[in-house]
């Protein structure tokens, strides 16, 4: 059983195209992460949000916006994309609570030509 | 603003060796560090996580430690196998939710 799993695994679309990556967890946890892997493997932050408050990296472009229709998911809507935005997508789950474990996805491929 | 730094980005070692990885972050008004691995093409798997208040944390063949005060973690991999090759990441947890990666080791363990 998967516990945070991401679709679609790979992503190849034009500039100027909106496009959406999903996430669920069955893990029962109460708070979802996105974050973006560069070129260089460095991962930051996007989102993080659980029921009661949703926190914004301050970099992240509006045109990135989390959706979620209950606990167990988030999904990644991204406007207007733009080649920048090439990157690997990874969506995490934990359980709130200072010290609990982030359990991450197998991440979301993203390609702008 | 937090940076976090792991040095050295890449290492090689013959298997069976014990090595260490090594994290340091400049802000330590921290909740957590934790040691994650990530394999090519997959996403991150946790290791151990250290509480602020903890000193260090085993699992097996890992152990890690934490030094808030001067900023400083230590991964440390006893018998190392080729099946511990992969990317090492250290992360830790300030407030907001707000989680800071380092720039990660790319381990190889030679047969």
């Amino acid at each position: 059983d998967t516990a945070v799993s991401q679709t679609p695994k790979y992503l190849v679309t034009q500039m100027g195209n909106d496009k959406s990556i999903k996430c669920e967890q069955n893990l029962g946890h109460d708070t979802m992460y996105w974050y973006k892997q560069d070129s260089k493997k460095f991962l930051k932050i996007m989102f993080s949000y659980n029921n009661k408050e949703l926190i914004i990296n301050e970099t992240v472009p509006n045109r990135f916006s989390p959706k979620s229709p209950d606990k167990a998911h988030l999904n990644l809507h991204i406007n207007s994309l733009e080649l920048g935005d090439s990157a690997v997508y990874f969506c995490a789950s934990s359980q709130s609570g200072g010290n609990q474990p982030q359990h991450f996805g197998d991440g979301t491929r993203l390609s702008i030509l | 603003k937090q940076e976090v730094t792991q040095i050295p980005a890449a290492l090689s070692v013959p298997e069976g060796e014990n090595l260490v990885l090594n994290c340091s972050f400049t802000d330590s008004a921290i909740y957590n560090l934790q040691w994650f691995r990530q394999d090519p093409g997959k996403g991150l798997t946790s290791l151990l996580l250290i509480q602020s208040s903890q000193r260090e944390q085993t699992s097996g063949r890992l152990n890690a430690s934490l030094d808030k005060s001067s900023g400083r973690s230590t991964l440390y991999i006893a018998a190392s196998q080729p099946g511990d090759s992969a990317t090492y990441l250290c992360a830790v947890r300030q407030g907001g939710n707000q989680f800071y990666f380092g720039t990660g080791t790319s381990l190889t363990v030679i047969p």
